[in-house]
């Protein structure tokens, strides 16, 4: 079965600071990968999606990037923080159990504090 | 744009009683609807899912049935417990339309409190 992986779970970060949060998943190859931000109280927004090594699609323009060195692995930085980055950030791979169905299924999520 | 709906929580509830969380989208194309549910701190999980109208997802007691002339996709359990409360979803994904892969595009989210 497929499994995905984020971490760290909680980070406490100051203002200026770099950032990366990892993702991984198990259990599939070539999977389409995403990163999400969910800020407080509010609903999901996509920020970068990859559907290969190397290929990444950005959804918002940010202080933010994202890079896919593995396969099954996703990666989200930050040269330096801003504290409206401050938010739960969702990492989720996508399955495809039918043509033109697509089902994505999420991580436990990083909280990220800018102080 | 493509967009989605929600009724705005929170929505209080007893336990067995009956729950509605309305959802409505716009979109063009053929997209399939899916209802997540996020418990305390925790990522989001998929509670059920139709991929074309007239279709019923169900999971765990919830239903939603997609209805293309009205453009909704509301959540139903005929009996809430406890440990429903969480926050819900509600999201489309472009599918066809979007040629590399299903982006989502979700609801503000429901808060629904179950209290015994």
């Amino acid at each position: 079965s497929q499994t995905i992986h984020q971490w760290p779970a909680t980070l406490v970060q100051p203002v200026g600071s770099p950032l990366s949060l990892e993702c991984t998943v198990e259990g599939t190859s070539n999977p389409n990968l995403y990163w999400y931000r969910q800020a407080a109280g509010r609903g999901l927004q996509l920020l970068f999606y990859s559907v290969g090594i190397g290929q990444i699609s950005s959804e918002v323009p940010q202080n933010l990037s994202a890079s896919r060195p593995q396969d099954r692995q996703f990666i989200l930085s930050s040269k330096k923080l801003l504290l409206s980055d401050s938010g739960f950030y969702l990492c989720a791979w996508e399955k495809r159990p039918g043509q033109g169905i697509y089902e994505q299924y999420f991580g436990p999520g990083t909280r990220l504090t800018v102080t | 744009g493509d967009s989605v709906t929600q009724m705005e929580g929170p929505v209080t509830l007893s336990e067995e009683a009956f729950l509605t969380i309305n959802c409505t989208y716009t979109a063009t194309g053929y997209p399939s609807l899916f209802w997540y549910v996020q418990y305390p701190g925790e990522g989001l999980q998929l509670l059920l899912k139709a991929t074309k109208a007239d279709d019923k997802g169900s999971n765990k007691g919830f239903e939603a049935t997609y209805r293309k002339e009205t453009t909704s996709f509301h959540l139903e359990k005929g009996s809430v417990q406890v440990s429903d409360s969480a926050v819900y979803f509600c999201a489309l994904s472009g599918g066809a339309i979007y040629n590399q892969g299903g982006k989502l595009i979700f609801g503000q989210g429901t808060e629904l409190s179950v209290k015994p």
